[in-house]
């Protein structure tokens, strides 16, 4: 089946600078790309996402980019905001299964 | 409002006692989910349907069953719990596959 890594597990950043996350996947099936936030004690909401006939998209200050030569995908958070800490996952899928990354918590520091 | 909503919320049980959790979503969406999210492993695929009864495994299927008679509910079922399988369970629901998915708010079961 498919793997997807992501990294860093933990990241901390100044608030107002840039956060990126990265996952690697290795079915070359793959085709969909979302990202969950999860507030701590809160379920997973999808933030965006991105298809494999795309490069990459946007929605205000997240951005999202995929390598498919690579097989890589990234998450970037600009101008980050106290809101903006959470735990966030990445997942892929190309059939009927989806796989999530193991998460980052992302803290930004006010 | 649309959602997925999942109860109980918390569980306590023994060993060996029968549970079901359960998952119903409002929104016509096909494929559902299970999914438990433990420390350091993200989160992992129990059992998928993609309508009503289809169902399938995902990752992490042992101990579990699943059922699905209508195509708004997708109940979890443990015959036998043991404390591995103490963790945070999502239900999940989206259109159809290769969709995003809406998760329920969670159960967290404890298995003592």
């Amino acid at each position: 089946g498919e793997n997807v890594e992501q990294h860093p597990s933990t990241l901390s950043v100044q608030e107002g600078d840039s956060a990126v996350i990265k996952c690697t996947y290795s079915d070359s099936a793959s085709n969909y790309f979302p990202w969950y936030k999860q507030e701590l004690g809160k379920r997973p909401q999808l933030i965006i996402d991105i298809r494999s006939n795309v490069g990459e998209k946007k929605d205000q200050r997240i951005a999202v980019t995929l390598n498919k030569t690579a097989k890589h995908f990234s998450l970037h958070i600009t101008e980050t905001q106290p809101e903006d800490s959470a735990v966030y996952f990445c997942a892929a899928s190309g059939g009927n299964q989806f796989y999530f990354g193991t998460g980052t918590s992302l803290t930004v520091i006010p | 409002e649309a959602q997925v909503t999942q109860n109980p919320r918390y569980l306590i049980t023994v060993t060996g006692k029968k549970l079901t959790v359960t998952c119903s979503q409002n929104m016509n969406h096909e494929y559902m989910s299970w999914y438990r999210q433990d420390p350091g492993l993200g989160l992992r695929q129990i059992y998928y349907s993609m309508n009503v009864e289809v169902t399938d495994k995902g990752d992490v299927p042992e101990g579990y069953k699943v059922s699905r008679k209508e195509k708004r509910n997708f109940p979890l079922i443990l015959e036998s719990p043991s404390p591995n399988q103490t963790s945070l369970y999502f239900c999940a629901s989206s259109f159809r596959r290769g969709e995003g998915y809406t998760f329920g708010s969670g159960t967290r079961l404890t298995v003592v």
